[in-house]
């Protein structure tokens, strides 16, 4: 079974503050594929990044970086200089790379974050 | 190039009516998938379809049920509705199934059960 938990149901920082994500995982495959999405008020998730369990290179895009750690299962993500249009609920992913031919997502519950002007 | 839609936006149904929610994939997708999402939660995988067969399934009731046409596009229906149907019905579409294919979201469907 597959399981992922985003213990930070909400979290607020000021403006221009850093903000860490957190996500931890389980699986029992070796292989996998890990997402983070953005979901702002309208509704529709928006695709940040995708990590093969394979690759543990940790990524800079912009503003955005994620530190994926296999030996601790966690795969958490960091805004730097945070900013209002930051404001959304972000979602983690598990997935699974071969199931059957299925790409049956498990997603965590979710971190509202919230920035303050 | 348009990306996923999906219709109608909003709905509301009354408890023990039927409801039919449809998705046109990004064009070149062959596969749609399905997800509840209710309110507080994430999403929560109801179907997958490649090829106009069903290619998975997760833990929803029979009430639930999908097809997807020659072109792609998917329905997604739920009979007999009860209150817990209530939430944003998302639909997916990628180029195939498994692998590194990426799954692209539609906007939703807001379904309220009254």
């Amino acid at each position: 079974a597959q399981k992922v938990t985003q213990a930070q149901t909400e979290i607020s920082v000021v403006e221009k503050e850093d903000v860490t994500l957190d996500c931890v995982y389980e699986t029992r495959d070796t292989t996998y594929y890990l997402f983070w999405y953005k979901q702002p008020p309208s509704g529709e998730l928006v695709f940040l990044i995708r990590r093969n369990s394979f690759d543990e290179q940790n990524e800079i895009s912009g503003r955005y970086s994620w530190n994926f750690q296999k030996s601790t299962s966690s795969f958490n993500f960091t805004i730097t200089a945070s900013q209002v249009v930051d404001s959304a609920v972000y979602f983690c992913a598990l997935r699974r790379t071969n199931s059957g031919g299925y790409q049956k997502v498990t997603f965590g519950t979710g971190t509202k974050l919230q920035v303050i002007p | 190039d348009a990306g996923v839609t999906q219709s109608p936006t909003h709905l509301i149904k009354t408890r023990g009516q039927q409801v039919t929610l449809r998705c046109s994939p990004i064009s070149g997708h062959k596969s749609v998938s399905w997800y509840q999402q209710v309110l507080g939660q994430g999403p929560q995988f109801i179907f997958q379809y490649y090829e106009k067969e069903e290619r998975g399934r997760g833990n929803f009731p029979d009430r639930f049920s999908a097809r997807q046409f020659p072109n792609y596009s998917s329905e997604l229906n739920v009979n007999a509705l009860l209150l817990g149907d209530s939430a944003l019905y998302l639909c997916a579409s990628s180029l195939g199934t498994g692998g590194p294919y990426e799954q692209y979201f539609g906007p939703g469907t807001r379904l309220t059960v009254t």
